[in-house]
């Protein structure tokens, strides 16, 4: 089972600030497959980026992704309100057997 | 507009079972594979099961197998998760999941139900 471990915890930025996000694997996700997701208090999760820097369909680009390997970044490049949120990573390269990440908090500082 | 969702979740004692279903809509339903992804109150999300288009490949987190079942009536554009031997740890929200691309098996997921609560407890 591939483990992903997100740093950090929880990230603390004002309105206007940039993020990064990081999501490392504990062994080589395929061809890249790896998603990032956003999900706020009371709400289903939502898809940002697949294969790793693709931004799905209707979100802004503020957010880009990047990375291979292990080793995958998810950058806001200016937060707006609405995007504090807690952020999860998710790999889906192995056959079926799909993990997420445990989760960055982005808070208001 | 696709839609998803999920129903049959409850108060279950532990060592019981139970059923959850997702109905889905808006998308040609047999096309896709598809998804239960959990979440405990107040921590992350899990991955749980998952079953390609046509229920040729299916696969589960090892926290749930032998114990939980998925299939699929792609006659009824129904997905389900059948959960056996339950215990305190699988209380959590259920969502269902569709995957992004039409056949794919390893996909991201684009679209989410609201969840439906299951909770083991005596």
């Amino acid at each position: 089972e591939i483990v992903l471990t997100q740093s950090p915890g929880t990230l603390s930025l004002s309105p206007g600030e940039r993020a990064t996000l990081s999501c490392r694997a504990s062994q080589s996700v395929s061809s890249s497959y790896l998603a990032w997701y956003q999900q706020k208090p009371g709400q289903a999760p939502r898809l940002l980026i697949y294969g790793a820097s693709s931004r799905a369909t209707g979100i802004p680009d503020r957010f880009s992704g990047s990375g291979s390997g292990t080793d995958f970044t998810l950058t806001i490049s200016r937060l707006e309100p609405e995007d504090f949120a807690v952020y999860y990573c998710q790999q889906y390269g192995s056959s079926l057997q799909f993990t997420f990440g445990p989760g960055t908090k982005v808070d208001i500082k | 507009e696709v839609q998803l969702v999920e129903s049959g979740g409850g108060l279950v004692q532990p060592g019981r079972s139970l059923r959850l279903s997702c109905a889905a809509s808006g998308f040609t339903f047999d096309d896709y594979a598809m998804h239960w992804v959990r979440q405990a109150p107040g921590k992350g999300l899990e991955w749980v099961s998952g079953i390609s288009w046509n229920s040729g490949s299916i696969g589960y987190a090892d926290s749930v197998k032998g114990r939980f079942t998925i299939s699929r009536d792609n006659a009824k554009n129904s997905l389900y998760l059948q959960m056996n031997s339950l215990r305190a740890e699988d209380t959590a929200l259920y969502y269902c999941a569709k995957v992004f691309s039409a056949i794919a098996v390893a996909d991201a997921f684009d679209y989410w139900g609201q969840g439906t609560l299951v909770t083991v407890s005596s």
